[in-house]
């Protein structure tokens, strides 16, 4: 069955530190992958997509992602982490199935002064 | 142009009533989604809908849920006899296709008393 692993319910940085968010997909399909942030009492935002193309895909608020089909991954980074990035990430992929989009269990990220 | 709109934001129901959750999804978008968020974990997929069809119900229980998008007007998620585990936020999105993304409400917070 097609599902979303992200790795790390929780994590931590200082701010200024990379910012390091894992996910994995398993769809056999070519993917449509999305990471979303989502803050407190609010709806998710989509950050970035991966359709076809570059792998390498660069979103807002300085976030960007790499489709790996080796590793059926497509990670999160930021360079510099800032206060305000404090929130909850979620990955997704569309995969086998048209009708829906699936997504994980997300990771809470928290940004240490 | 408004974003996906969902009422009420907060819900309060008495275990055995009726909870109505409205959706107006971006304008231009024929594509609605619901999911139900739990605390500290991820979106679950429910239903989604084009206009006036159901495309895919697989997360639907099978009793007491329903939803609809009719031609004119809002989609509506309708939980009948509630019970205190339908407590949850439960979101909307829309799309204009299935390979754009999803944008997300701001979510209705049911409470089961």
């Amino acid at each position: 069955a097609q599902s979303v692993t992200q790795l790390g319910s929780h994590v931590s940085v200082s701010e200024g530190a990379l910012v390091l968010l894992r996910c994995n997909y398993s769809s056999s399909v070519p993917p449509y992958l999305f990471w979303y942030v989502q803050y407190p009492n609010q709806g998710l935002q989509l950050l970035l997509k991966y359709t076809t193309g570059a792998t390498l895909v660069k979103g807002i608020n300085g976030f960007e992602a790499e489709f790996k089909k080796s590793e059926t991954s497509f990670h999160l980074t930021k360079p510099s982490a800032h206060m305000s990035d404090a929130a909850e990430y979620f990955c997704a992929d569309r995969g086998s199935s048209a009708s829906k989009i699936i997504f994980g269990s997300g990771t809470r990220l928290s940004i240490r002064p | 142009n408004a974003g996906v709109m969902q009422n009420p934001r907060h819900l309060v129901r008495r275990r055995g009533q009726e909870a109505r959750l409205r959706c107006s999804p971006m304008k231009g978008h024929s594509h609605v989604y619901w999911y139900r968020q739990l605390p500290e974990e991820g979106l679950k997929f429910m239903v989604y809908l084009q206009k006036e069809n159901i495309i895919d119900e697989s997360g639907m229980p099978k009793e007491r849920f329903s939803a609809e998008f009719p031609k004119e007007g809002p989609s509506i998620l309708r939980i009948q006899q509630v019970v205190r585990g339908d407590s949850a936020a439960y979101f909307c999105a829309s799309s204009p296709n299935s390979e754009s993304g999803l944008f997300f409400g701001s979510g209705t917070q049911l409470s089961v008393l």
